[in-house]
Order: structure tokens, then sequence, then C-alpha cells
């Protein structure tokens, strides 16, 4: 069955301290892996998708990468206001299977 | 420029009560999802409607959950004899034919307390 593990299931970090998250994932013929943003009482917005190994996306202090068992949200020198939940995903038939996230805090 | 909107955004029942959430997606958006999250969890999926066809169904939902999408607008999640477990937050999501893949855009959820 697919499975999508998240760790640390929290981090607490000093702003400007860079860090990176870890989704590992098990599943038949991948099509894609999703990250997410989920602020406190809020949906989840949409923020990456990466298809296969070896690629990598920015945006801002966001980096995601890809492997063929995992893939990371690295967050270089973050800022108070990156602090939420980030979720990954991945699909499965129409619909995404999401990991529980994992919860950053950034203190300045 | 609106994004998905949900109703009531905050819902309290005693147990055995029904309820029902309404969903507008964002115009043209033909793709609807219902998603359930509890504390400290991942979304879960409940349910996929392309246009007016509910397409996908999860086990999850009991029969006493029904979704609908008439006319392949607004949706609504209905549950009948709310239990305690049914509390969670409930999300809908809303995508174009257009999309890049996994890209869906997420209300802010509607609430629901069972007391």
């Amino acid at each position: 069955e697919d499975q999508v593990t998240q760790s640390p299931e929290a981090l607490r970090l000093q702003e400007g301290e860079s860090s990176s998250l870890n989704c590992s994932y098990t599943v038949s013929g991948l099509r894609g892996l999703f990250w997410y943003r989920q602020d406190p009482g809020k949906g989840p917005e949409f923020l990456f998708t990466l298809y296969s190994a070896g690629e990598e996306k920015e945006k801002e202090r966001l980096k995601a990468t890809l492997t063929k068992k995992e893939s990371f949200l690295h967050i270089t020198a973050p800022k108070p206001e990156d602090s939420a939940t980030y979720l990954c995903a991945v699909p499965r038939t129409d619909k995404l299977i999401f990991g529980t996230g994992t919860r950053l805090q950034v203190f300045p | 420029d609106t994004g998905v909107s949900q109703d009531p955004r905050h819902k309290i029942t005693k147990r055995g009560q029904n309820v029902t959430f309404r969903c507008d997606p964002i115009s043209e958006h033909n793709r609807l999802y219902w998603y359930r999250q509890t504390l400290g969890q991942g979304p879960e999926f409940l349910t996929y409607f392309q246009n007016e066809a509910q397409l996908e169904k999860s086990r999850l939902l009991s029969d006493r959950f029904s979704a609908e999408r008439p006319k392949g607008s607004f949706s609504t999640l209905e549950i009948q004899r709310t239990e305690q477990g049914d509390s969670a937050m409930y999300l809908c999501a809303s995508s174009p034919p257009w999309a890049n893949d996994g890209e869906l855009f997420f209300g802010e959820g509607s609430r629901l307390t069972v007391l």
C-alpha cells in the first residue's frame, strides 16, 4: 500500500538557522510528489511538484529535491513567517495521499 | 480573485444531529474534492467529483456521509447522525482542467465539533 512518512514531526529553528524536512514514500510507480504549506486554521497551499529523481524546485527560501525513495524540503535562512506545517503528498488514482506533516516554528 | 469558499467555518452540534457543509469552488474548476483532517494528521481523502459525477469515494465515507455536486457547481457534504469521532476539519479543494498535477486549491475548511 502507498505510504508517505514525514520527519521530524516538529522542528524549532532560530531565525537564519537552515535545516531540512524529510518525506519518504513507498509507492508503486511514482507519478509525482507534492509539497504543501498549511498555516494554522487554514487549508493547505500548494508549493511544488516533483516528478523524477534529481529534480529540484525553488521558491524563495525553500528548495525541494527528490530521490528514488525520499524528498527533502530545504529551508535556507528561515524567517518567522516560514512557520507553518509542511505536508508532502503522492497521487493515487485521482486523489492525494498526504503525510502527517512537519510542524516548523522559526523564532526571531 | 475569489478562492474556494466553505460554509460554515465552524459548526458545533450534538451527537445524533445532522450537519451539512457547503463548498463553492473557484469558477471554471471542474474537479472538486473533500478531505477530512484531524489534529496532527494530514488531510484524508473522502470523495472526488469531476463536474457533477462523483468518481471516487473513500471507504472512510460510511453510509452516514453523502456528498453531492448538482450541475457541477457547488458541492455539499452531509453527515447524518453525527458521532464524536466525526469531529474534524472538513476541507474542500478544487482544480481546473489545466492544473499542474497535484495542484489543488483548498478552502479554509469547516471545523466540526460533535458534543
